[in-house]
């Protein structure tokens, strides 16, 4: 039972390049999230999903694009990166509304940009 | 002013005392979370709840909906309780808005 998996655990990035982040969970969630954790400070949402093909923006979007398309699979991308978005990056999943279920969270991608 | 206010940002007890971490939000909710966060590693959720006391193992957690406070108790603490213990409130479509942490130390 593998629950959310993330990779890659660590990368660091040239200012201007991209990457993706991935995100996969085995439990049938219809809930993903993007979270970013910058020393310090809580936990920001980035994007998050409420099923296949439906994504919107959270509190600190810019910079960032995600796709849902298959409820297993919800990426993350840093299209022209910059140091603003150095920082550890948690995918997490939940299964139905009004906080009924817990939340399960990947273990992060700690990403460098230089 | 934070949504999510944890108290205290940092604690260090000795082994077997008995530790509190308060939570505090100024938000209506549908749940709030406690969530476990070791050193360089990953997040575990601990604790979802809306309303009352749960209690797992050594840990329990209250929540006072009308003060809009939650607790998180660790009874009998152990070096290896020695983590970050964060507060989460769950809001529409489940998004959760984060306290900055409480950093716990145990030392034996």
């Amino acid at each position: 039972n593998a629950g959310v998996t993330q990779t890659p655990k660590f990368r660091i990035l040239k200012i201007g390049q991209s990457m993706t982040l991935q995100c996969t969970q085995d439990m049938n969630h219809n809930y993903m999230y993007w979270y970013r954790q910058d020393p310090g400070m809580g936990l920001k949402l980035i994007y998050y999903s409420v099923g296949a093909g439906i994504t919107d923006k959270g509190e600190v979007p810019n910079g960032y694009n995600v796709s849902r398309s298959t409820t297993e699979d919800f990426p993350l991308r840093l299209e022209l990166a910059a140091p603003s978005q150095t920082s550890v990056y948690f995918c997490a999943s939940s299964y139905g509304d009004r906080g009924s279920y817990g939340y399960t969270f990947g273990s992060g991608t700690r990403l460098t940009v230089v | 002013k934070n949504e999510v206010e944890q108290s205290p940002q940092n604690l260090t007890a000795q082994e077997g005392e008995f530790i509190t971490i308060n939570c505090s939000y100024s938000v209506g909710i549908s749940a709030l979370h406690w969530l476990q966060q070791h050193p360089g590693g990953g997040i575990v959720s601990l604790f979802m709840l809306s309303s009352g006391k749960k209690k797992h193992g050594r840990l329990i957690a209250t929540i006072n909906i009308q003060e809009k406070h939650s607790s998180l108790h660790i009874t009998a603490s152990h070096p290896r309780d020695s983590a970050v213990y964060i507060c989460a409130v769950g809001r529409g479509a489940q998004k959760l808005v984060f306290g900055q942490g409480t950093r716990l130390t145990i030392n034996p």
